[in-house]
């Protein structure tokens, strides 16, 4: 149990595009999700907090206005990269709680080169 | 914010070899996780351990919170457990986001 999908895997995009990626929880409702970014050999960290039916909160130094959030039910939210350019190029994961448990489970992330 | 302190950064073993690594974290937290991070870049969870020991496998952790940092032990080591191991942190469990470490790259040798 506790499955985390993300949609597509990996991407490549021209810049100045758009590009959605998905994140859903298979087997377990989750009110929040968050959004976490990794660089080559680094780790990992949050960009933002995801809310469903609500706007969701994000990290300092994170643009809201580049980065969509869009948490629409209890077992999807969405990212929307916008007007994406190379510095946008990264590992992009997602990840999310069952209800009334803590431990976050994280999806199997989506590279994202933009050309 | 949190800090949140791994070490060593690099290890490398041969194969049957133990190891242990650190986690060490600046501010109480009621979220502690350890992670195996996959060559395909999947983490894979290993434990939830805000405070206590757990085992599994060959694998064991024990945080102790009062003195806020976590160890994971691996024991026998196998080419298969190499990779990044992450801990990661957080103030309220489920509903907040974590604070990674920079991760401990392992490399086993056969």
């Amino acid at each position: 149990g506790a499955v985390v999908s993300q949609h597509p895997s990996w991407v490549i995009c021209k810049s100045g595009t758009s590009v959605k990626i998905e994140c859903r929880s298979l087997d377990f409702q989750a009110t929040t999700m968050f959004w976490y970014r990794q660089f080559p050999k680094q780790s990992l960290m949050l960009m933002a907090t995801s809310n469903e039916g609500s706007k969701a909160t994000y990290e300092q130094g994170v643009e809201k206005d580049k980065f969509l959030i869009n948490h629409a039910s209890l077992t999807l939210s969405t990212l929307t990269v916008t007007s994406a350019h190379p510095e946008d190029s990264s590992f992009y994961i997602c990840s999310a709680s069952p209800l009334a448990r803590e431990t976050q489970y994280f999806g199997p992330g989506t590279r994202l080169l933009v050309l | 914010g949190i800090q949140v302190e791994q070490s060593p950064p690099d290890l490398i073993l041969q194969e049957g070899a133990n190891s242990t690594l650190r986690c060490n974290f600046s501010d109480s937290v009621n979220n502690l996780q350890w992670f195996h991070q996959n060559p395909w870049g999947q983490l894979i969870n290993l434990f939830y351990i805000p405070s206590g020991t757990k085992q599994n496998g060959r694998l064991s952790a024990t945080t102790v919170a009062t003195e806020r940092y976590s160890l994971l032990y691996i024991s026998s080591s196998q080419t298969t457990d190499s990779g990044v191991y992450f801990c990661a942190v957080g103030r309220g469990g489920g509903a907040d986001g974590l604070t990674f470490g920079k991760g401990t790259h392992l490399i086993i040798q056969p």
